[in-house]
């Protein structure tokens, strides 16, 4: 079975440049997370869905990420415009039924410069 | 707004010695508490998850015990290896009551030497 998929591994931006992170969920999951990773903390939750609702995006920076998951399946991560301090890791988790096992991708390593 | 702590930071012991990783936390208002492991540049894996009713969860030579009403959980990790070598993070999912969040310690560093 093929584990949750994200992509771009890395990613290395300007400032206030645009940046996308894609994340495909393990086939059946309707539950998919989104979370930031500061090195040496541990992950904070960005974003929340079930199936394509968004249920929980009250820690989400809306003024400059916004987030999809079109169909409820794929999902689609942005910052427009990006900062230095979005540097970190960008993860992305499913799980079904949600609040159990949650399974994770690698990861999107994300330099602002 | 529930708070999950994991002291030591990091740890290093011999091969060979058991392992005892703790965690804390704040909210008893919990589905369930959960241990990760995570190898360096990778994502996490889940190693155990224990419901809010149950007081420990064994896999292997990995048991994680559940105290909700101290607000602990305690993972064990027996015989320890070079390959345990790795951070493990808790993390606990409050309730819909409590914010319906899952919650993250800031992890505990592992280092097993030969």
């Amino acid at each position: 079975e093929a584990g949750v998929v994200q992509s771009p591994r890395y990613k290395i931006i300007e400032k206030k440049q645009p940046v996308a992170f894609w994340c495909n969920p393990i086939s059946g999951h309707n539950t998919l997370y989104w979370y930031l990773q500061n090195l040496g903390q541990g992950p904070e939750l960005l974003i929340r869905y079930e199936n394509e609702e968004a249920v929980d995006d009250s820690q989400l920076p809306k003024d400059r990420f916004s987030a999809e998951r079109l169909k409820g399946v794929d999902s689609t991560l942005k910052i427009q415009p990006a900062e230095l301090g979005d540097s970190a890791v960008y993860l992305c988790a499913s799980s079904s039924p949600p609040f159990q096992t949650q399974y994770f991708g690698p990861g999107t390593r994300l330099l602002v410069l | 707004k529930q708070e999950v702590t994991q002291i030591p930071a990091a740890l290093s012991v011999p091969e060979g010695e058991n392992l005892v990783l703790n965690c804390s936390f704040t909210d008893s208002a919990i589905y369930n508490l959960q241990w990760f492991r995570q190898d360096p540049g990778k994502g996490l894996t889940s190693l155990l998850l224990i419901q809010s009713s149950q007081r420990e969860q064994t896999s292997g030579r990995l048991n994680a015990s559940l105290d909700k009403s101290s607000g602990r959980s305690t993972l064990y990790i027996a015989a320890s290896q070079p390959g345990d070598s790795a951070t493990y993070l808790c993390a606990s999912w409050s309730i819909k009551a409590a914010g319906n969040k899952l919650t993250f310690g800031g992890g505990t560093r592992v280092l097993v030497k030969p």
